[in-house]
């Protein structure tokens, strides 16, 4: 059973970058068919889909968000990251990190709230 | 951009009851459609995959039907533990896509 574990700060200053890092455990980020993603939740609102990368580190984003959004992973240490620049409160959210299959759905951390706040 | 909607956005509903939420995407998605339950302060938790296949651990009165553009949940026999916000989400392309939910409260 795979486990997903978000950490990172919870407090970031506004125009400054968000950085979060996912701890895979229960089965490796090199695997192939999963898709690592991230995906977040404003408070009280519905989901919101960031992006994900495969193993082999191809990436995909959100248009909406592409400009702001880097999607990395490191294997060795079975770890997957976000960051997104220039925040605003507009990005505080609850963020979760998630195995993605095309085939039978996501597999979600805890989810981690980040605040958007001087 | 594959775009999902749910309807109703909420419902009430009795212990007991039968209950149905639709889930229609703006382009055929195949059968990638899958199912959540979200309770407040946790994270969504997987129900149906595939449409229609249940995930291991899910009480046989959640169960789920549809392809190409219209899907449905439906909850065969409500429980108190089943008041929650549920949304579907499709996997058949990028960028991945959320209905907007449905929350289910108590009458």
């Amino acid at each position: 059973q795979v486990q997903l574990q978000e950490s990172g700060p919870g407090l970031v200053k506004p125009s400054q970058t968000l950085s979060l890092t996912c701890t895979v455990s229960g089965g490796s980020i090199s695997s192939g068919g999963y898709y690592w993603s991230w995906i977040r939740q404003h408070p009280g609102k519905g989901l919101e889909w960031i992006g994900y990368i495969y193993y082999s580190g191809s990436t995909y984003y959100n248009p909406s968000l592409k400009s702001r959004v880097t999607i990395s992973v490191d294997t060795s240490k079975n770890q997957f990251s976000l960051k997104l620049s220039s925040v605003t409160a507009a990005d505080t959210a609850v963020y979760y990190c998630a195995r993605d299959t095309m085939v039978r759905g996501v597999d979600w951390g805890q989810g981690t709230l980040v605040t958007v706040s001087s | 951009d594959i775009q999902m909607t749910q309807s109703p956005s909420s419902l009430s509903a009795s212990v007991g009851d039968r209950v149905t939420i639709t889930c229609r995407a703006s382009q055929s998605i195949s059968s990638y459609l899958n199912w959540y339950q979200q309770k407040p302060g946790k994270a969504p938790k997987l129900l149906i995959y595939a449409a229609s296949s249940l995930q291991s651990g899910v009480p046989s009165r959640f169960s789920g039907s549809g392809s190409g553009t219209d899907f449905t949940l439906t909850i065969s026999s409500l429980q108190p533990e089943d008041f929650a916000t549920y949304y579907c989400q499709q996997s058949y392309s990028t960028p991945r896509a959320f209905g907007q939910g449905t929350k289910l409260e108590i009458k």
